[in-house]
């Protein structure tokens, strides 16, 4: 079976540009999350959804980040201008129940802004 | 919300010691404590999880304790081998999302 999928592995991008990710979870699963990793924070949870509805999103840094979900096998991170600062691993993982069920999680896009 | 503290930040040991990471959480609620296993350039990987009804649980060389009381778990790894290097990372949750530990970087050497 296919895992979790992500798209790109590696962004390098400039200050101000636009940044989409793109994950497609596990077929089934009904959970999706975004987290972000840094050495400095380490794993964040970004956001979670739970049947394509977004139910956490307390974790989004600010408004230049945002998250769809438009149908259970396709979601977007888009972060619109990007910052240096933004620069980290994003992971995506889905799961096939609640938070408290096994999340299997992606090979990250590792992105640097410039 | 949930806070969880790891510990040690690395560790290092020779091959076929024992290994032992510790976390504490905060949230008396929780009730699913999950460990990863990053490898580099790899996403996290579960490699055991104990639920709260249980106190311990193994699976070959590695086992988990958990001690509700002390709000504290543990992870063992028995006969360590080159190819358990790798960072890990503890997680507890119980009625909100996975909060994680800041990570374990263990280095095993021959």
């Amino acid at each position: 079976d296919a895992g979790v999928i992500q798209s790109p592995r590696h962004e390098v991008t400039e200050m101000g540009q636009e940044v989409t990710l793109r994950c497609k979870p596990i077929s089934g699963h009904n959970s999706l999350f975004w987290y972000r990793q840094t050495m400095m924070r380490g794993l964040e949870l970004l956001i979670y959804f739970n049947n394509n509805v977004p139910i956490d999103d307390s974790g989004m840094p600010e408004d230049r980040f945002s998250a769809k979900m438009p149908n259970a096998s396709f979601s977007t991170l888009k972060i619109q201008p990007s910052e240096p600062r933004d620069s980290a691993v994003y992971f995506c993982a889905s799961s096939s129940g609640t938070e408290r069920e096994t999340q299997y999680f992606g090979p990250g896009t590792r992105l640097l802004v410039l | 919300g949930e806070n969880v503290e790891q510990h040690p930040s690395t560790l290092s040991v020779q091959e076929g010691d024992s290994a032992v990471i510790k976390c504490t959480y905060s949230d008396s609620a929780s009730n699913y404590f999950p460990w990863y296993k990053q490898e580099l350039g790899k996403g996290p990987q579960l490699i055991i999880d104990i639920r709260s009804n249980v106190g311990e649980k193994k699976d070959q060389r590695i086992a988990v304790t958990l001690n509700k009381t002390a709000k504290h778990f543990s992870l063992h790894i028995t006969e360590t081998q080159p190819e358990d290097s790798a960072v890990y990372f503890c997680a507890a949750t119980g009625y909100s999302t996975l909060t994680f530990g800041k990570g374990t970087m263990l280095l095993v050497s021959p």
